[in-house]
């Protein structure tokens, strides 16, 4: 059972490119997250997602930032316009249950570390 | 809104030295989860725990659910374990994981 798959590990973006970066799942899991570290700081929530829904984007930024888990295929984080603050490294999580459950286990990839130049 | 407060936010150490690292959190949860982070690296969990203590090898994680406090425990350290220990709680309002700022853990030989 593969871990949660995230691709690519890295990727560079010109500013005003877009950055597309992709999240499967662990098996059996239909929940995801999204989470964002910039350098230096901490890890910030940015979307839930459901199996084609979007649950809770409250920590994402309301312009050029979108996200989708479509029925078939991995999440996508899509960022438009990228500038130089999007830089960070970017993780997703996946879970069987909801994440505010108890004894709900989040699991991780091992992220996208996206630099814009 | 939960805040997850973590402390000390760097500590060195000599290998073979009693590691705690602690964090505390504002509201109620659902879980308390521990992370550990290589620099570059990707995210593993290590524990998730929501009352108690659990152990795992060299590493011990309590909770004090009264307290709102949880502490990491590494027993005879070893530079191996130098990453970064993130504190992080499920539920409390949160969809998703609320993080601390991280423990930035070296172990010297």
């Amino acid at each position: 059972n593969a871990g949660v798959m995230q691709n690519p590990r890295h990727l560079v973006r010109r500013r005003g490119q877009e950055a597309r970066l992709r999240c499967s799942p662990m098996k059996g899991h239909s929940h995801v997250y999204w989470y964002r570290q910039l350098p230096e700081e901490g890890l910030k929530f940015m979307v839930y997602l459901q199996k084609e829904n979007i649950i809770d984007e409250s920590g994402m930024p309301k312009e050029r930032f979108s996200a989708e888990f479509p029925k078939e295929g991995p999440s996508i984080l899509r960022i438009q316009q990228v500038v130089r603050g999007d830089s960070a490294a970017y993780f997703c999580a996946s879970s069987r249950s909801p994440g505010g459950a108890k004894n709900t286990e989040a699991f991780f990839g091992q992220g996208t570390r996206l630099t814009v130049v | 809104k939960n805040e997850v407060e973590q402390s000390p936010q760097n500590l060195t150490a000599q290998e073979g030295e009693f590691i705690t690292i602690n964090c505390s959190y504002s509201v109620g949860i659902s879980a308390l989860h521990w992370l550990q982070q290589h620099p570059g690296g990707g995210i593993v969990s290590l524990f998730m725990l929501s009352s108690g203590k659990k152990k795992h090898g060299r590493l011990i994680a309590t909770i004090n659910i009264q307290e709102k406090h949880s502490s990491l425990h590494i027993t005879a350290s070893h530079p191996r374990d130098s990453a970064v220990y993130i504190c992080a709680t499920s539920g409390g309002g949160a969809d998703g994981l609320t993080f601390g700022k991280g423990t930035h853990l070296i172990i010297q030989p």
